[in-house]
């Protein structure tokens, strides 16, 4: 079964700090998405990437199609910022439909 | 403004009532989705629609009916509804095609009682 892996689980952080999460997947891609879910709130794009870096704002996504790995990075971190990313890729061949991680808590204190 | 609205926000069953999820995109995405979410799980697909007349299941369709008669409308029947289908409901929809970034519904908060 073709899976999607995210870690840390939970992540706590001071604001202002740098703050790393990763997605791993098992086998070819041709999309990955990272989403943000406010608590009780929808659902956001933030982005799209089959290769590559991708900037906006604060946030940065990158991508290693080689290592079947994507990480999305906050700088400067804010209380705002406190929320549930998630990680969804599109696996090569399966069209539109995406395969979704189970995402990571993120706590950032002020 | 553009995008994808679902239908009710809240909504409370008793076992065994029946009931129908709205959504609507006005995006013209031929591609629609419906997921749950779980604690602890990530979004798992219920039903999907490639376009207009044309349904597949997901991951976990047992229970539920779609139809796509329509490209903008995806409805979500709940044929009669168990407590094993608490859950937060999204709607999504996306160019078809892996270029394309998805549109979430704000999501819909159902408890079967």
């Amino acid at each position: 079964k073709n899976e999607v892996e995210q870690s840390p689980q939970n992540l706590t952080a001071q604001e202002g700090e740098f703050i790393t999460i990763n997605c791993s997947y098992s086998v070819g891609i041709s999309a990955l998405h990272w989403l943000q879910q406010h608590p009780g709130g929808g659902i956001v794009s933030l982005f799209m990437l089959s290769s590559g870096k991708k900037k906006h704002g604060r946030l940065i996504a990158t991508i290693n199609i080689q290592e079947k790995h994507s990480s999305l990075h906050i700088t400067a971190s804010h209380p705002r910022d406190s929320a549930v990313y998630i990680c969804a890729v599109h696996y090569t061949g399966a069209n539109s439909k995406l395969t979704f991680g189970k995402g990571i808590t993120l706590s950032v204190r002020p | 403004n553009a995008g994808v609205t679902q239908t009710p926000k809240f909504q409370v069953l008793k076992t065994g009532q029946s009931m129908t999820l709205q959504c609507a995109q006005d995006m013209n995405h031929e591609y629609m989705s419906w997921y749950r979410q779980d604690p602890g799980m990530g979004l798992r697909l219920i039903h999907y629609s490639v376009g207009a007349g044309i349904t597949d299941q997901g991951e976990v369709p047992n229970g539920y009916n779609v139809s796509r008669s329509t490209t903008e409308d995806f409805p979500l029947r709940l044929l009669s509804a168990a407590p094993s289908q608490t859950s937060v409901y999204f709607c999504a929809s996306a160019g078809l095609g892996q270029g394309y970034g998805y549109t979430f519904g704000s999501g819909t908060r159902l408890t079967v009682v």
